[in-house]
């Protein structure tokens, strides 16, 4: 099935450290999800997007609409170890019922 | 206690067993998912329902089967197992008629087919 190209893949980071990750796509979405996940566990919501040019903070995580309404990226400030995990995004067009997932950035914290 | 139920979380059976995963929701949604997981493939729609009187096929329907027994209840079936379907299953649910299309998942069932 369709993915939406996320990157980068993977991330070694020293904790402290802040992260970017990005998701594209082709196609234009009207909301945008970001998501972790940890091993053999359920994706939690991390932020929900709906609005092209949307900055919105949860904690230490902020992300962004993108204007082309085809991409939007993920921010993590201050690393910490539990931010250890796979971050993966979701688009989703207005009236439908499909859901596009990212390929998914697996991040790995170093203390 | 999680919004999204899911029961078995781990389960192992031999090929040509029938299997139930169930689902169950306190969040109050009307569209409920089934989604199983694979390394490299990430998620893929398996069935889908908007409320207890609509099913739909996902992109990956063949070899399963759904009921949804109740708003809050929505089961996956595996007829007859086979080791191709041993995966990370995933309920999910969201709410059409708040319009935020957020999508919750549940922690999982993890299916081993011998």
């Amino acid at each position: 099935g369709q993915q939406l190209n996320q990157s980068p893949q993977s991330m070694f980071i020293q904790e402290g450290e802040d992260v970017s990750m990005n998701c594209t796509s082709s196609s234009i979405f009207n909301t945008w999800l970001w998501y972790k996940q940890d091993p053999g566990e359920g994706p939690v919501l991390l932020i929900a997007l709906y609005k092209a040019g949307e900055l919105t903070s949860n904690g230490r995580l902020t992300a962004q609409f993108g204007i082309t309404r085809k991409d939007s990226f993920l921010n993590i400030s201050a690393s910490i170890p539990s931010d250890v995990g796979i971050y993966f995004c979701a688009g989703l067009t207005s009236g439908t019922y499909k859901y596009i997932f990212g390929t998914g950035t697996r991040l790995k914290v170093l203390a | 206690d999680a919004d999204v139920t899911q029961t078995p979380r781990n389960r192992i059976t031999k090929t040509g067993k029938r299997i139930m995963l169930e689902c169950s929701q306190t969040k109050g949604h009307d569209r409920m998912y089934w989604y199983r997981q694979d390394p490299g493939l990430g998620l893929r729609l398996i069935y889908y329902s908007f409320d207890v009187k609509d099913i739909n096929k996902g992109e990956i329907s063949d070899g399963y089967s759904v009921s949804r027994q109740a708003q809050a209840k929505f089961s996956l079936s595996l007829e007859s197992a086979i080791p191709n379907q041993t995966a990370l299953y995933f309920c999910a649910t969201s709410d059409f008629w708040q319009g935020t299309g957020e999508l919750f998942f549940g922690e999982g069932s993890r299916l081993t087919v011998l």
